[in-house]
């Protein structure tokens, strides 16, 4: 079974304060995914990378960063977090895009509150 | 672009009964629609995918069947159970990503 972990599972930041969301696989996929999901939205692609060291705008890029440091790891880092970026964060490993239509693999998410 | 509807936002049935989810969608390449599923505070998993134009696949009682002609691929169950309640995606393969529609909340009650 393919497995995503994130952490941390639950944060609580301040207005203006760092946030560093990270994601492992361990899948030895090249694709990795960054998703916020709010009611009424679904899966919002944030950014994505294709493998270590790239990183592409997904979606709604604004106010996030990213970082794929290596094939495993994945990391989203919001500079200044804002309330609006309260939310559920997914991160997702896999390769959709392959003519089989390969599965995406997600993480069980991370609850962030900014306060 | 390419994009996914999803009509319904939320669908509430009594066990037993029926359900359908519609899906639709645009694209300019050849499809390969998804459907995952949510449960309460859970990852998305992948529920079923599709196969060729008209065929239905099927996967834990739920099926689906990749309409060309009408840009389709609804998600249709024929008795639901109490544990089908959760949020259901229907996801389209782009290039690089999947497509995700907004999400159909599907409650059963007793």
């Amino acid at each position: 079974e393919a497995a995503v972990t994130q952490s941390p599972r639950n944060k609580v930041a301040v207005t203006g304060g760092k946030v560093t969301l990270s994601c492992n696989q361990t899948n030895n996929h090249n694709n990795m995914y960054w998703y916020r999901q709010d009611t009424g939205h679904g899966l919002r692609l944030i950014h994505y990378s294709y493998g270590a060291g790239s990183t592409e705008k997904g979606d709604i890029p604004d106010g996030y960063k990213a970082s794929r440091p290596s094939q495993e790891n994945f990391s989203l880092i919001l500079e200044l977090a804002t309330p609006s970026q309260t939310s559920v964060y997914f991160c997702a490993s896999g390769d959709p895009g392959q003519i089989s239509g390969n599965t995406l693999y997600f993480g069980e998410g991370s609850r962030l509150i900014v306060v | 672009g390419d994009s996914v509807t999803q009509t319904e936002g939320l669908v509430t049935l009594t066990k037993g009964l029926p359900v359908m989810l519609n899906c639709t969608y645009q694209t300019t390449y050849s499809p390969f629609l998804f459907w995952y599923v949510q449960h309460l505070n859970e990852a998305p998993k992948l529920l079923l995918k599709s196969s060729t134009d008209n065929k239905r696949t099927e996967h834990q009682g739920f099926y689906a069947t990749l309409h060309k002609s009408s840009s389709s691929f609804h998600l249709q169950k024929s008795s639901v159970q109490l544990s089908d309640s959760a949020l259901y995606f229907c996801a389209l393969r782009g290039s690089w990503q999947l497509i995700f529609g907004s999400g159909t909340q599907l409650t059963v009650m007793p």
